[in-house]
């Protein structure tokens, strides 16, 4: 069984970097998946925000893209996302999740809140 | 790139059965999906994929309770005897070879 784990500052300040990693268990990020980042603002529906392959291609929401950046740890088995220039617009609740296809698991999801 | 649309809300009894509608915009009506259901203050979990021939494939654990079926672009969830607990967002989701989409999502509110 699969199980993702996010940790990462729970507050960061406008026009600052916010910083995620994933953990994963039961799984290997050089598998064949794509590994992603999803974040949902309070109240709202789920955003795909970007991910990366086994092989290393990333792929952007193209909203984000200039901001965005996904990367990957094989020896930690983990991956992580950072996206700059923030604003309260990017105050949400970001999950990490495995894609095989569609996503088919998902971690437990960690609220970044952009405050001064 | 494809757009999914679901109705924002529905109901319905405790014990009965409820269908859930995804629809694929113009072009896109061949795109498999997944459904995931997201109960509240809690993460979404995958509930199935769902091809355009009805075919479908649940994730590990997911009730017998829950079943897909496609007619065009339309992609359907039936729930059948709801429980209390079913009571959730149900969201959709498609890909492309460059980009993941969701649907808006369909509160569902057992009664």
């Amino acid at each position: 069984q699969v199980q993702l784990q996010e940790s990462g500052p729970g507050l960061v300040k406008p026009s600052g970097t916010l910083s995620l990693t994933c953990a994963v268990s039961g799984g290997s990020v050089s598998s064949t998946n794509w590994w992603s980042w999803v974040r949902q603002s309070p109240g709202k529906g789920l955003e795909w925000v970007g991910e990366i392959s086994h092989a290393g291609i990333t792929s952007y929401n193209p909203a984000l893209k200039s901001r965005v950046t996904v990367s990957v740890d094989r020896p930690k088995n983990q991956f992580s996302l950072k996206l700059s220039s923030v604003t309260a617009a990017d105050t949400a609740v970001y999950y990490c999740a495995r894609a095989t296809g569609g996503f088919d698991y998902w971690g437990q999801g960690t609220l970044v809140t952009v405050s001064s | 790139q494809p757009v999914l649309t679901q109705l924002s809300s529905g109901s319905a009894p405790l014990g009965s059965s409820v269908k859930l509608t995804c629809t694929l915009s113009s072009g896109h009506s061949s795109y498999i999906i997944a459904w995931h259901q997201q109960q509240p203050g809690k993460a979404p979990r995958f509930l199935m994929k769902l091809e355009g021939s009805g075919s479908y494939n649940k994730g590990s654990g997911v009730p017998d309770r829950f079943s897909g079926s496609s007619s065009g672009a339309d992609r359907y969830l039936t729930i059948s005897n709801l429980q209390s607990d079913d009571e959730a967002d149900y969201f959709c989701e498609t890909w492309d070879s460059s980009t993941r989409v969701f649907g808006g999502g369909t509160k569902l509110t057992v009664l």
